[in-house]
């Protein structure tokens, strides 16, 4: 089976614009969490989605938003980007209640 | 909601050495998972604990998950330079429905 894909893997921004990541889980796999990570700042939960509907939410700004198609594959959203969010942004598939995280390769955004 | 610590939050090692990793929740958990994330890398899945006091081993480590299912380490016998990398616990909550992970722990290995 491929793994969890995640596009693209680099981004170079500038604050006030918007960027859309996507993530493509592995097949079967219908459950999508996205993670935000930073130096020293460990995994930083974003969302959760399942079935095309958002199941868990961490602490993040309105700003940050997401989805899912029908296909399970899921793209995250930020607006009005601002320098801190630069980061290492994952997604990850699971299947099942163990909720075990299968996570892509990420995302590396940086705002300028 | 429900909080995960792990400490320490780095350590140092000369290759030989052991390290261990510590784990604890604010609330009982269902399961405790350990992932390990190399430099330049992606978090990647070593092993799921469930059952309380249970213990598990993979070659030079091993994983134990408390009594009260609260608290979990990781341990890691005679470190090589090959264990290099961020360990995470994540811990799901007792419903089911939310996963949430240790801030980490960096493992430096001196050769």
């Amino acid at each position: 089976k491929a793994g969890v894909t995640q596009t693209p893997r680099y981004l170079i921004k500038t604050r006030g614009q918007q960027v859309t990541l996507s993530c493509s889980p592995i097949s079967g796999h219908r459950s999508v969490s996205w993670y935000q990570q930073t130096p020293g700042q460990g995994l930083q939960f974003l969302f959760e989605y399942f079935s095309e509907t958002q199941r868990n939410k961490g602490n993040f700004p309105g700003r940050f938003s997401g989805r899912q198609f029908s296909n399970s594959r899921s793209e995250m959203n930020v607006s009005t980007l601002e320098l801190g969010d630069s980061a290492l942004y994952l997604c990850a598939s699971s299947q099942g209640w163990k909720n075990i995280q299968y996570f892509g390769a990420g995302t590396r955004l940086s705002v300028l | 909601g429900q909080q995960v610590m792990q400490i320490p939050q780095y350590q140092h090692v000369q290759e030989g050495e052991d390290f261990t990793t510590y784990c604890n929740s604010s609330t009982t958990l269902s399961n405790i998972q350990w992932y390990k994330q190399r430099p330049g890398g992606h978090p990647v899945f070593l092993i799921q604990l469930v059952k309380s006091g249970e213990v598990k081993k993979q070659k030079r480590l091993t994983f134990q998950f408390g009594e009260a299912k609260k608290n979990s380490s990781l341990h890691i016998t005679a470190t090589q330079t090959t264990d290099v990398g961020t360990y995470f616990c994540a811990g799901l909550s007792n419903a089911g429905n939310m996963l949430t992970f240790g801030g980490g722990t960096r493992l430096m290995v001196k050769p």
